[in-house]
């Protein structure tokens, strides 16, 4: 079955190291999406991409960047983790845009 | 940027009660869609809205968009401990989903 990934589930990192998430999907869909959960705030927009080679900036994307090589794709990078990015991070993808999202289990990041 | 604002942020219902949620964007709406979360689960698609003033139900859940596209509700009649988790509804405008920041709803029998 088709499905969405995201690796690794957990994750401590120490501040000002870079950290790269990982988000595998196998629906083969154009449209993908990297959100961060936090109490009191919902789902927030870090970035997004609508194919290969495209990525866009969300409102939350300071401090993070994507790269979209193939369509199955979208890591997630931290460049240098701060304790402001401990947070749940979801990855998303869907077949086009205004269709449904199907999310990834999320990573749990904690930076200390 | 596009907001889209969500009341309440928590609920606290005995079972049996009925539970909406309202989501309010500051943008008209080409569609919105809503998800539920359950506790340490990830977000699930529940229902697309499209049309204005378009009404959908699944079971006891009741989905309305609002006239003009910019608000909508998810209306739950006599919720049951299954409905626990947290209920989001995200706008979009044609370029990437905008989550509102959800309703919590908690339900005790």
């Amino acid at each position: 079955d088709a499905e969405i990934t995201q690796s690794p589930r957990h994750k401590i990192t120490e501040t000002g190291r870079q950290v790269t998430l990982a988000c595998h999907q196998t629906w083969n869909h154009n449209n993908m999406f990297w959100y961060r959960q936090d109490l009191g705030h919902g789902l927030r927009l870090i970035h997004y991409s609508y194919g290969v080679h495209d990525t866009n900036k969300g409102e939350v994307s300071d401090g993070y960047s994507v790269s979209r090589s193939n369509t199955e794709d979208l890591p997630l990078t931290l460049e240098s983790a701060a304790s402001s990015q401990t947070s749940v991070y979801f990855c998303a993808s869907g077949q086009g845009v205004g269709t449904e999202a199907f999310f990834g289990q999320g990573t749990r990041l904690t930076v200390v | 940027g596009q907001q889209v604002m969500q009341i309440p942020q928590y609920q606290h219902v005995q079972e049996g009660e009925d539970f909406t949620t309202y989501c309010n964007s500051s943008t008209t709406l080409s569609n919105i869609q809503w998800y539920k979360q359950r506790p340490g689960g990830h977000p699930v698609f529940l229902i697309q809205l499209v049309k204005s003033g378009e009404v959908k139900k699944q079971k006891r859940l009741t989905f309305q968009f609002g006239e003009a596209k910019k608000n909508s509700s998810l209306h739950i009649t006599a919720t049951q401990t299954t409905d626990v988790g947290t209920y989001f509804c995200a706008g979009d405008r044609g370029t990437a989903l905008i989550f509102g920041k959800g309703t919590t709803l908690s339900v005790s029998s």
